[in-house]
């Protein structure tokens, strides 16, 4: 069955440095997502990203944020000067248009920032 | 503004036994789904089952069903004849935004007593 998948799974980095996470969404899946999960928190929307562009973020993706589709396969999540409180789950998640909005989420990339 | 309540934090089932976790969302549509998400210990973000809200039959996936009220926009999930696979956080997730971003709501977290 086809899968989302993220690398890394465990991301350790300094405060101030930049990560990038990666996704791979399913391959005839048009719509993308990045969510992020504090510890114990619920799951918050960061950003939606179709057709080669942002479709809508929330006010927790400011300009520290960034994502972009560089090769038609991989999705990512820029993370530029990470701060103490970007240590969290970050999951991908995507889904074919239309229909059901059923989203198929990645097993998520965790996040640690010293 | 759109939102999702999940009011118990913390639920308990004895094995074999059947719970009830509760949902309630807000919205001004009229059209949409519900979903509800499973979050093991590996944090992975799985989907138990979704709800059609045009859809008067409550849907089922095995020992899964939901209540579905929308007049009361209500959405509970029942897990019959619970197992010990069965103890997770348990999110319930609506497609609130423009682009089908989810609203989750804070989660249950659900034991399951040999």
């Amino acid at each position: 069955e086809p899968e989302v998948t993220q690398t890394p799974s465990h991301q350790v980095t300094q405060m101030g440095q930049e990560v990038i996470l990666r996704c791979v969404p399913i391959s005839n899946h048009l719509y993308f997502y990045w969510y992020r999960q504090i510890l114990g928190q619920k799951v918050e929307f960061l950003v939606s990203f179709y057709n080669n562009e942002i479709s809508e973020k929330s006010e927790i993706f400011d300009d520290q944020f960034s994502v972009e589709r560089p090769d038609g396969s991989n999705f990512t999540l820029k993370i530029r000067s990470t701060k103490l409180e970007d240590s969290a789950m970050y999951f991908c998640a995507t889904r074919l248009a239309g229909g059901s909005n059923e989203q198929f989420f990645g097993p998520g990339t965790r996040l640690t920032v010293l | 503004a759109q939102t999702v309540t999940q009011s118990q934090p913390e639920m308990s089932v004895q094995e074999a036994e059947t719970v009830t976790l509760s949902c309630t969302y807000d919205t001004s549509e009229s059209d949409y789904y519900l979903f509800w998400y499973k979050q093991p210990p590996s944090r992975q973000m799985i989907l138990v089952i979704r709800q059609e809200a045009y859809k008067q039959q409550n849907a089922t996936e095995n020992r899964f069903s939901v209540n579905f009220q929308k007049a009361a926009k209500s959405f509970s999930l029942k897990i019959s004849d619970s197992q010990l696979g069965d103890a997770a956080m348990y999110f319930c997730a609506y497609p609130g935004g423009s682009q089908g971003n989810l609203i989750f709501g804070k989660g249950t977290k659900l034991s399951v007593k040999p």
